[in-house]
């Protein structure tokens, strides 16, 4: 069975904080892909990155960082010194090759001023 | 501007309705998906259709939900009869390739309120 688990149902930290959104995925798939997207208050969800199984390198983007773990079946997330724009939620998802991507829970991040 | 279009924005309806959720995809994209997301929930899969094949339909709820898409580009989901449960946010998507692991480009949603 695939799933993702984000056990982290919302999350408040005051701006400049650092934050790590979980996530854990389950799959017996070798080959496999995981995501993360953000859903502002918009409603309209914006793709973030792409990992395959097979790159276990770390990613960073400006303020945003990945730490891919196959050891745990963990995707973290993490933001540095958070700002208020950050606020939405944040989805975890795998797809193992197959058209339907599981998507997890979700994450709701609060940054306050 | 180019990315994937969801019309209405908000739709509120009356129980027994039918309504209709249009979705026009990024132009070019051949594989279109469509999810339902419950209040505070993640996103359910509802369906998927790949260019020109037989859409996979596995996750509609019940048989009251259909979707449609015409010349392989803008798709229709309806629903007939609404019932209050039906009430969330529908939500498109769209990918360049048969969509298994590409990124998925999302419409802004329609939000559906069943009174």
């Amino acid at each position: 069975a695939q799933k993702v688990t984000q056990a982290q149902t919302e999350i408040s930290v005051v701006e400049k904080e650092d934050v790590t959104l979980d996530c854990v995925y389950e799959t017996r798939d070798t080959t496999y892909y995981l995501f993360w997207y953000k859903q502002p208050p918009s409603g309209e969800l914006v793709f973030l990155i792409r990992r395959n199984s097979f790159d276990e390198q770390n990613e960073i983007s400006g303020r945003y960082s990945w730490n891919f773990q196959k050891s745990t079946s963990s995707f973290n997330f993490t933001i540095t010194a958070s700002q208020v724009v950050d606020s939405a939620v944040y989805f975890c998802a795998l797809n193992t090759g197959g058209f339907k991507t599981i998507f997890g829970a979700g994450t709701r991040l609060f940054v306050k001023a | 501007g180019a990315g994937v279009s969801q019309s209405p924005s908000n739709k509120v309806t009356e129980k027994g309705k039918d309504v209709e959720l249009r979705c026009d995809p990024i132009s070019g994209h051949t594989a279109l998906y469509w999810y339902r997301q419950s209040l505070g929930q993640g996103l359910e899969f509802l369906i998927y259709f790949q260019g020109n094949s037989a859409p996979d339909k596995s996750g509609l709820p019940s048989d009251r939900f259909s979707a449609e898409r015409t010349g392989g580009s803008v798709s229709t989901l309806t629903i007939q009869r609404t019932q209050q449960e039906d009430s969330a946010v529908y939500l498109c998507a769209s990918t360049v390739g048969n969509g298994r692991t590409d990124t998925q480009y999302f419409g802004p949603g329609t939000r559906l309120t069943v009174l």
